[in-house]
């Protein structure tokens, strides 16, 4: 009964090169949250996600940053020409389906998954 | 712009005695509230939720405290265990927006055996 899965759970990358992160919900679960959480900080909401639909990207910066929850296989979030600013650990959550209006509400978080750009 | 604040970055009590962690948010479209609780290198783990409607919601030996018109919640432990020891995330949804979570910072909490 595994939870939700992300991997890799690090990650180094050079400026310049793509990062792709992975993220596999929970059994049963619709819908996917991407976070980024920067040293001493919260968790910052990045891109909310449904199968094959990007509910909400309010978040998610607008340049070199993309993801995605096709209809087969994990939700992906892929950071292109990584700069170090972009170093962090992501973290996904998914939530069940619409249905108990409160339970919707309860996310459950991954790992995570630690990217260092050198 | 923080829409919710946990100001106090660090607690440190002694083991057995009761925990309060307090958080305070802005938005009065938030209308449910989540603690989370994070160890190192790990994921943030699902404690404690409360409904706007509510001003009290007990689970074991975690008990979250609502008050609306302070905007104002906190999350008692009691009595606080040294596997406690760790850092506790309060965040908030307002849930005609797609669900998203607004975290505070964090509260690191130190249980002293």
């Amino acid at each position: 009964n595994a939870g939700v899965m992300q991997n890799p759970r690090h990650l180094v990358r050079r400026r310049g090169q793509e990062a792709r992160l992975r993220c596999s919900p929970m059994k049963g679960h619709s819908h996917v949250y991407w976070y980024r959480q920067l040293p001493e900080e919260g968790l910052k909401f990045m891109v909310y996600l449904q199968k094959e639909n990007i509910i909400d990207e309010s978040g998610m910066p607008k340049e070199r940053f993309s993801a995605e929850f096709p209809k087969e296989g994990p939700s992906i979030l892929r950071i292109q020409q990584v700069v170090r600013g972009d170093s962090a650990a992501y973290f996904c959550a998914s939530s069940p389906p619409t249905g108990d209006q409160l339970a919707k509400n309860i996310q459950y978080f991954g790992a995570g998954t630690r990217l260092s750009v050198l | 712009d923080q829409q919710v604040k946990q100001n106090s970055p660090s607690l440190s009590v002694q083991e057995g005695r009761i925990s309060i962690l307090n958080c305070d948010y802005t938005n009065s479209m938030f209308d449910y509230f989540l603690w989370y609780k994070k160890y190192p290198a790990e994921g943030p783990t699902f404690l404690i939720s409360i409904s706007s409607i509510k001003d009290k919601n007990e689970d074991g030996r975690f008990t979250v405290f609502l008050n609306k018109s302070a905007k104002h919640l906190s999350l008692h432990i009691v009595p606080s265990q040294p596997g406690d020891s760790a850092v506790y995330f309060c965040a908030a949804v307002a849930t005609g927006a797609n669900s998203k979570l607004t975290f505070g910072k964090g509260i690191t909490l130190s249980v002293r055996p």
